[in-house]
């Protein structure tokens, strides 16, 4: 079973929509989880971390749900800006990142 | 904003080369890292450094590979000889302190072999 699954996508929708991604992680003694935002041949940038309580960034919202050791991304009211690959990432008990695959999401006029 | 500076951003060498990929981590940052990326997979982890010395390495990070920082600003990711399937981007990234801190990448180096 891999580290961390995502559903790879594309996910392709409207300017103004609210879109969701879902991760699930193996490894119940992962300590920290981020998303990040990777575009095409370009370097993955922090989009947020995610916090036990569930945080909010502007359009972003993360959830992190323990007991199902699932982790999750709404976008609400997608921009053209917001086309990219999006990477869930966990640590374990070092600061090593591990990667997801990436869940792409393309958003058209 | 400081960033993490790489150099080359794009390296093309034959196989059995030895190649130097250089990164300059933001100035106050402590924990350094690379990461590799194979076209169309996803980003792995190599090596994490901390003071003067290698913290973990993967199972990536084999004998071909040293890393090293020889002044107080570069850190360099050396492949002895290199091979067709060390073809991929190249990634540096920094951090100011571990417990939770995210990690900021540099624009990468694509190391081409042929």
């Amino acid at each position: 079973r891999k580290e961390v699954e995502q559903d790879p996508g594309p996910f392709n929708v409207p300017e103004g929509a609210t879109v969701a991604f879902n991760c699930t992680y193996s490894n119940s003694a992962s300590q920290s989880f981020f998303w990040y935002r990777q575009d095409c041949r370009k370097e993955p940038k922090l989009l947020m971390s995610v916090y036990s309580s569930g945080n909010e960034d502007g359009r972003f919202t993360a959830q992190l749900n323990r007991a199902s050791q699932y982790i999750s991304l709404l976008i609400r009211d997608s921009k053209l800006s917001d086309s990219a690959t999006y990477l869930c990432v966990v640590t374990h008990n070092t600061d090593k990142l591990i990667f997801g695959t990436g869940t792409r999401l393309q958003v058209f006029p | 904003e400081p960033e993490v500076t790489q150099t080359p951003s794009h390296q093309v060498t034959q196989m059995g080369q030895e190649v130097i990929l250089r990164c300059v981590p933001i100035s106050n940052h402590l924990y350094f890292y690379w990461y590799r990326q194979i076209l169309g997979q996803k980003v792995e982890f190599l090596v994490s450094f901390y003071n003067n010395e290698i913290s973990e390495k993967s199972e990536i990070f084999d004998d071909q590979f040293s890393v090293e920082r020889p002044d107080g600003s570069n850190f360099t990711l050396k492949i002895r000889s290199t091979k067709l399937e060390d073809s991929a981007m190249y990634f540096c990234a920094s951090s100011v302190q571990l417990s939770n801190q995210p990690q900021h990448f540099g624009d990468g180096t694509r190391l081409s072999i042929l």
